[in-house]
């Protein structure tokens, strides 16, 4: 297995400009975690989702990022619009669940807003 | 909600010199404590967890150790090396049954710094 694939790995865009980020989770894994990283707050939870569901929503930090999930294979963390104080590095994880709760984690997605 | 604090939040030490790292954690119903290492640029990875039932667990250069009645539990790594060099990050979570579903909070982070 490749592991969480995220994409794309940099992403520079202009404020006010629309961003979508994307997770392939490992196959076979339930639970899917997005994480911003970021010098100041270090590793915020966003949201996460458990069989295809949003299960917590609640560090979603603004109405301006939405989050999917529409199949076991697939999310997608979109922001818009951009704002510069959006600018960190964007995990996605995914865990087996049930009693395994190892996260593994993609590449990141290293988000610059200017 | 469950809330994890760590410290220090920069460490520094001599190769060959032991590193403790050390994390609390609120929710006493927390029974998973995995610590990440993220080297600079990469992803986070685990490197060893602890489930409550268990005090102690080695595995080579590194331990940890978990007080479920103080709510704390630590990372030591012996013999440190410069390739030890990193953030390491705690995290607490409840076993994925229930309506947990894994959910990890991490600390804040430590940069671990090891000087040769």
């Amino acid at each position: 297995d490749a592991g969480v694939i995220q994409s794309p790995r940099h992403e520079v865009t202009e404020m006010g400009q629309e961003v979508t980020l994307r997770c392939k989770p490992i196959s076979g894994h339930n639970s899917l975690f997005w994480y911003r990283q970021t010098m100041m707050r270090g590793l915020e939870l966003l949201i996460y989702f458990n069989n295809n569901v949003p299960i917590d929503d609640s560090g979603m930090p603004e109405d301006r990022f939405s989050a999917k999930m529409p199949n076991a294979s697939f999310s997608t963390l979109k922001i818009q619009p951009s704002e510069p104080r959006d600018s960190a590095v964007y995990f996605c994880a995914s865990s087996p669940g049930r009693r395994n709760t190892e996260a593994f984690f993609g590449q990141g997605t290293r988000l610059t807003v200017v | 909600g469950e809330n994890v604090e760590q410290h220090p939040s920069t460490l520094s030490v001599q190769e060959g010199d032991s590193a403790v790292i050390k994390c609390t954690y609120s929710d006493s119903a927390s029974n998973y404590f995995p610590w990440y290492k993220q080297e600079l640029g990469k992803r986070p990875q685990l490197i060893i967890d602890i489930r409550s039932n268990v005090g102690e667990k080695k595995d080579q250069r590194i331990a940890v150790t978990l007080n479920k009645t103080a709510k704390h539990f630590s990372l030591h790594i012996t013999e440190t090396q410069p390739e030890d060099s990193a953030v390491y990050f705690c995290a607490a979570s409840k076993d994925a049954g229930g309506t947990s579903y894994g959910k990890l909070t991490f600390g804040q982070g430590t940069i671990l710094t090891v000087h040769p």
